[in-house]
């Protein structure tokens, strides 16, 4: 069972260029999140999507979009990279929106931007 | 011990000893509490999971304690293990209109030592 798994694993990237990164969950999760983790500030919130069909900001969403292309996949793209998106980015999964289910994470992407 | 949105404290232990981890929160509307071990590379992973109702839950060698006078939570980790060694983070939900919104402290890096 892969859960949730994230492409790539690594990337790194020069100012100005664009990326997509890609989030796939096989658990039948109605809920996908992206966060950025950098150190000393915990995870963020990025962006989510309650459910299929619907996208909504999170607590940093500056410098990104996102697409729900379907249940399954949830994906993350920065039009024109800047030094300040070097992080670490994980998307997780939930079954649904609501406040007492866990979410369950990916490996990470590790993001450099030059 | 943690506090949620600050610092990234650490505990040393001797294997076989139990090992308990804290976290302070400070929204006293957070009725759902989620503790995730992090390994290096890794994602954060599930661990348990307590909600406001309950006072105490355990699991495998693993036991949650909420004190909602106080606003703290703790991870018990009996006879802790080499393999426990990671960063342990709390996460809390605030309900009500924050749905699955998970709010992560930073942290509490655990090492145990043979």
């Amino acid at each position: 069972n892969a859960g949730v798994t994230q492409t790539p694993k690594f990337q790194v990237l020069k100012t100005g260029q664009s990326m997509t990164l890609q989030c796939a969950q096989d658990m039948n999760h109605n809920s996908m999140y992206w966060y950025r983790q950098d150190p000393g500030m915990g995870l963020r919130l990025i962006y989510y999507s309650a459910s299929e069909g619907t996208t909504d900001k999170g607590e940093v969403p500056n410098g990104y979009n996102v697409s729900r292309l379907n249940k399954r996949e949830f994906s993350l793209r920065l039009e024109s990279a800047a030094p300040s998106q070097t992080s670490v980015y994980f998307c997780a999964s939930s079954v649904d929106w609501v406040g007492d289910q866990p979410q369950h994470f990916g490996d990470g992407t590790r993001l450099s931007i030059l | 011990g943690e506090s949620v949105g600050l610092h990234l404290p650490t505990l040393s232990v001797q294997e076989g000893d139990n090992s308990i981890i804290n976290c302070a929160y400070s929204n006293s509307a957070s009725d759902y509490f989620i503790w995730y071990k992090q390994e290096s590379g890794k994602g954060p992973q599930f661990i348990i999971d307590i909600r406001s109702n309950m006072d105490k839950r355990q699991g495998q060698r693993v036991t949650v304690l909420l004190n909602k006078t106080v606003k703290h939570l703790s991870l018990q980790i009996a006879a802790t293990q080499p393999g426990d060694s990671a960063v342990y983070f709390c996460a809390e939900n605030a309900g009500g209109t924050s749905y699955g919104k998970l709010t992560f402290g930073q942290g509490t890096i655990l090492t145990v030592h043979p």
